[in-house]
């Protein structure tokens, strides 16, 4: 089992451009989540998914969006790319609310 | 609303020494719970340990163990034996309802052997 995976590893964009982060779980767990990750700060709530069909936003949804595509997938887009989202993205999920969440590896995204 | 604070930037130890990281969470919900995760270089985010607001007990995983003080709003994290692999950056978090965790800005913690 791969656990929870993310593409792609690392991506330089230029200001204006979009992209669209990937996660994929194949643990069967209900709930997603997109955290990002600043340099000397903790981690910080973007968007996440209570089940499938499902969104909401976190502590830091501007110039996000999410999709859920299914139990498995849950599809982070930056529509116009900014300096100020240069940031390691990270993906989560777990079975239920209270339950222990499951990083992926990661996305180390730089906007020049 | 909640928050977490770390308020110790760095900490260092020994191999073989105990080490005590500390946490304060705090919210207006009745019923959360509390991790500490470990970020080692590779950047992987893994859980160390758990703890539900509910239970007395403190939550103890082979040499990680917590120190949950309710009422004062504490959740310190002891490594006991510490060992040249625990290196790493420790995060406090804490959970609410629909899973959202709100983590605290880190720790950094070096072993010296």
């Amino acid at each position: 089992n791969a656990g929870v995976t993310q593409t792609p590893k690392f991506q330089v964009l230029k200001t204006g451009q979009s992209m669209t982060l990937q996660c994929a779980q194949d643990m069967n767990h209900n709930s997603m989540y997109w955290y990002r990750q600043d340099p000397g700060m903790g981690l910080r709530l973007i968007y996440y998914s209570a089940s499938e069909g499902t969104t909401d936003k976190g502590e830091v949804p501007n110039g996000y969006n999410v999709s859920r595509l299914n139990k498995r997938e849950f599809s982070l887009r930056l529509e116009s790319a900014a300096p100020s989202q240069t940031s390691v993205y990270f993906c989560a999920t777990t079975w239920g609310a209270t339950d222990t969440q499951y990083f992926g590896p990661g996305t180390r995204l730089t906007v020049l | 609303a909640q928050t977490v604070t770390q308020s110790q930037p760095e900490m260092s130890v020994q191999e073989a020494e105990t080490v005590t990281l500390s946490c304060t969470y705090d919210t207006s919900e009745s019923d959360y719970y509390l991790f500490w995760y470990k970020q080692p270089p590779s950047r992987q985010m893994i859980l160390v340990i758990r703890q539900e607001a509910y239970k007395q007990q403190n939550a103890t995983e082979n040499r990680f163990s917590v120190n949950f003080q309710k009422a004062a709003k504490s959740f310190s994290l002891k490594i006991s034996d510490s060992q040249l692999g625990d290196a790493a950056m420790y995060f406090c978090a804490g959970g609410t309802s629909y899973g959202k965790l709100t983590f605290g800005q880190g720790t950094i913690l070096t072993v010296h052997p």
